[in-house]
């Protein structure tokens, strides 16, 4: 089945301690990206991909880290996470997003930092 | 930056009923999408709409695409419960640029 697959799907931890939630696509995209969604904010970009070793930065990347090593995964790294990073979390793929194609996304990933 | 945003931003229908949500953009665009996201869930694509399209339908969905007022709609037509959902529009701007989201239309079809 074509999907996105994120890890964990809730998260607790405290501030400063390093963590990384997974992400992985199993349909040979070359686009992926991170979004944040937060109550009356909607969802934001923090990075995006364009292809193996090409990332960017979206709107609010501050705090965040990405690497693209393969074509299927594309994690993000919270160094030192803080409350202000305690949001709902996506990931998403699509084939090219110069194609007009649609966006896939994981399920989410409920992060809580206290 | 918020390019699309949506109108209303929460809606609630009687089940059988149609319901039209709105967007509105800034800039030109490629493509315009609308998506659905149930409570807490992963968005899930529903329809995309060319610059160079004005109408297209998808089973009970009709979306409508006005580039000259930058706008566009959706129509749920002969709503049911399990209608109930977040719709965002999101839209496609430039070569290779981003996917903007608005923020989103809370919809209600009560049973």
């Amino acid at each position: 089945e074509a999907q996105v697959t994120q890890n964990p799907r809730y998260l607790i931890t405290v501030t400063g301690k390093k963590l990384t939630v997974t992400c992985s696509q199993n349909m040979n995209h070359e686009y992926m990206s991170w979004y944040r969604q937060d109550p009356g904010l909607g969802l934001r970009q923090i990075y995006y991909s364009m292809n193996v070793e090409v990332t960017d930065k979206g709107d609010v990347p501050e705090g965040y880290k990405v690497s693209r090593k393969e074509k299927r995964n594309f994690p993000l790294i919270l160094e030192s996470p803080s409350p202000n990073q305690t949001s709902l979390y996506f990931c998403a793929s699509n084939k090219q997003l110069s194609y007009n194609s649609p966006l896939h996304f994981g399920n989410g990933t409920r992060l809580t930092v206290t | 930056s918020q390019q699309g945003e949506e109108d209303p931003q929460a809606l609630s229908i009687q089940e059988g009923e149609n319901a039209t949500m709105n967007c509105s953009y800034k800039t030109s665009i490629n493509n315009l999408q609308w998506y659905r996201q149930n409570s807490g869930r992963g968005l899930v694509h529903l329809i995309l709409i060319r610059s160079n399209e004005r109408e297209k339908h998808s089973g009970r969905l009709r979306v409508t695409l006005d580039t000259s007022k930058k706008s566009s709609s959706l129509l749920i037509t002969a709503s049911r419960a399990a209608d109930t959902a977040s719709y965002f529009c999101a839209t496609h701007t430039g070569a290779n640029s981003k996917l903007t989201f608005g923020k989103g239309i809370t919809l209600s079809v009560r049973p």
